[in-house]
């Protein structure tokens, strides 16, 4: 599965949109983009997923460039509850099990 | 909607004790996965099962097993536990179409003295 990388970590005013990036260069075609965040101790959440067009649900809406190397999850009105780690994660639709690897994410805080 | 359930959500064993952690996937749900996470550190995968069979492996020590009963729930068997297996310990479950995601689990807390 191909190698992500994202900021260390971003600050975000409540109620402003926060937009994370996430750079995947070497994806490949059958890989899919997956965002999760975990809050301090909990299980990772889901967030949203897409392959190459932009998705939008509830919680967040995900822009996939035309060349797929990157990524962005927008959160559209950043509340103090949003303050989490978020992984930006790329796995196979063949992937052996659909494991997710999860690398180093980015620590967003949402500052009042 | 349902959630994965874990218990025990708190577990302390002294070293060389062993632990066994349950998983209780999302209705029809029939693949599981085991994560482990140690003080900040992301989380890691351990192994998974799919319809009862194990259909992946990682980082999991020889000392650990899993299983996936006829019920689909799952269950984490820790031997001779070390301090370093102090960790949050995260199962997930998804259903079998391709690309569905993962949904955790609020995780088991392990702590070994």
């Amino acid at each position: 599965d191909a190698k992500t990388t994202q900021p260390t970590s971003m600050d975000c005013a409540e109620g402003r949109a926060a937009n994370l990036p996430c750079n995947h260069s070497t994806i490949s075609g059958n890989e899919y983009v997956y965002w999760y965040r975990q809050i301090h101790s909990q299980g990772p959440q889901y967030i949203i997923h897409g392959l190459k067009n932009n998705e939008t649900n509830e919680m967040a809406s995900l822009i996939i460039t035309e060349d797929r190397k990157s990524s962005t999850l927008i959160l559209p009105h950043a509340t103090l509850r949003d303050t989490a780690v978020y992984y930006c994660i790329v796995r196979a639709s063949d992937n052996q099990g659909g494991k997710l690897i999860f690398g180093q994410g980015t620590e967003l805080s949402v500052k009042p | 909607a349902a959630g994965v359930i874990q218990s025990p959500r708190h577990l302390i064993k002294e070293k060389r004790e062993t632990a066994t952690l349950k998983c209780y996937p999302i209705p029809r749900h029939d693949t599981v996965y085991w994560y482990q996470q140690g003080p900040g550190q992301d989380p890691q995968f351990l192994i998974s099962f799919y319809e009862k069979m194990q259909s992946d492996k990682g980082s999991i020590p020889d000392r650990f097993s899993a299983q996936q009963f006829s019920d689909y729930h799952s269950e984490l068997n820790m031997s001779s536990l070390e301090l370093g297996d102090s960790a949050l310990y995260f199962c997930a479950s998804r259903p079998g179409q391709v690309n569905s995601p993962l949904h955790f689990g609020n995780g088991t807390r392990l702590t070994v003295t």
